[in-house]
């Protein structure tokens, strides 16, 4: 079963506002990723953060991880048109049987508008 | 061009029928992955495969086939089409830390 699940489903906010979006999973983790997929393409990483860091920088981008609360957040900053899009979270997973697998969240779609 | 592609970028086929997808990559990455896109079910992995000539399954295997026998290119077979399997599929090389993704290909099946 899906281990990520994103929140909100779906967020619509003016050129320029701050996006929040929300990632949740369950077990232990290695890292936690996020993507972007623009319409009618592939996903793009977007970024990484490790199981022992609790912030990150990337341009616009803040991501957060809670591992306490099992959750991560994605900010997007003075967002863009250009920043419409889904956007997924991906928990790197794996066990000591050497098992290791990305969970994928069912995704945010944000809509940008001018 | 480096990067990663899919072929076709469209298809549409009738249950059951053989269908085969193309993935290929130009940086060598060991690990290929196809997923399928659903609406509702988000990402799903079908196979993987860690090197040339070792594949496993995912999530969803069922109906499919895969190979690897070289390290660039990582085809998907449909077997017997079904109408489940309408969807859009992704392939991805890279690792566990990243991954990169093809352009997808719609698949529909009548």
């Amino acid at each position: 079963s899906q281990q990520g699940e994103e929140d909100p489903q779906a967020l619509s906010i003016q050129e320029g506002e701050n996006a929040t979006m929300n990632c949740s999973y369950k077990t232990s983790i290695n890292n936690l990723q996020w993507y972007r997929q623009n319409s009618g393409r592939g996903l793009v990483h977007l970024i990484l953060i490790r199981s022992n860091e609790r912030e990150k920088h990337s341009g616009r981008l803040r991501v957060t991880l809670d591992t306490s609360k099992k959750s991560s957040s994605l900010l997007i900053t003075a967002s863009r048109a250009a920043d419409t899009a889904s956007y997924f979270c991906a928990t790197d997973w794996s066990n000591a049987g050497n098992n290791r697998k990305l969970i994928w969240g069912l995704g945010t779609s944000l809509a940008v508008n001018p | 061009d480096a990067g990663i592609t899919q072929s076709p970028r469209y298809k549409i086929t009738e249950t059951g029928r053989q269908v085969t997808l193309m993935c290929h990559q130009t940086w060598s990455h060991s690990y290929m992955f196809w997923y399928r896109q659903d609406l509702g079910h988000g990402l799903r992995l079908i196979y993987y495969s860690a090197a040339a000539d070792i594949t496993d399954k995912g999530e969803v295997p069922d109906g499919y086939v895969v190979s690897r026998s070289k390290t660039e290119n990582f085809p998907l077979t449909l077997e017997s089409a079904t109408r489940s399997q309408t969807s859009v599929y992704f392939c991805a090389s890279g690792a566990y830390n990243e991954q990169f993704f093809g352009p997808g290909t719609r698949l529909t099946v009548l």
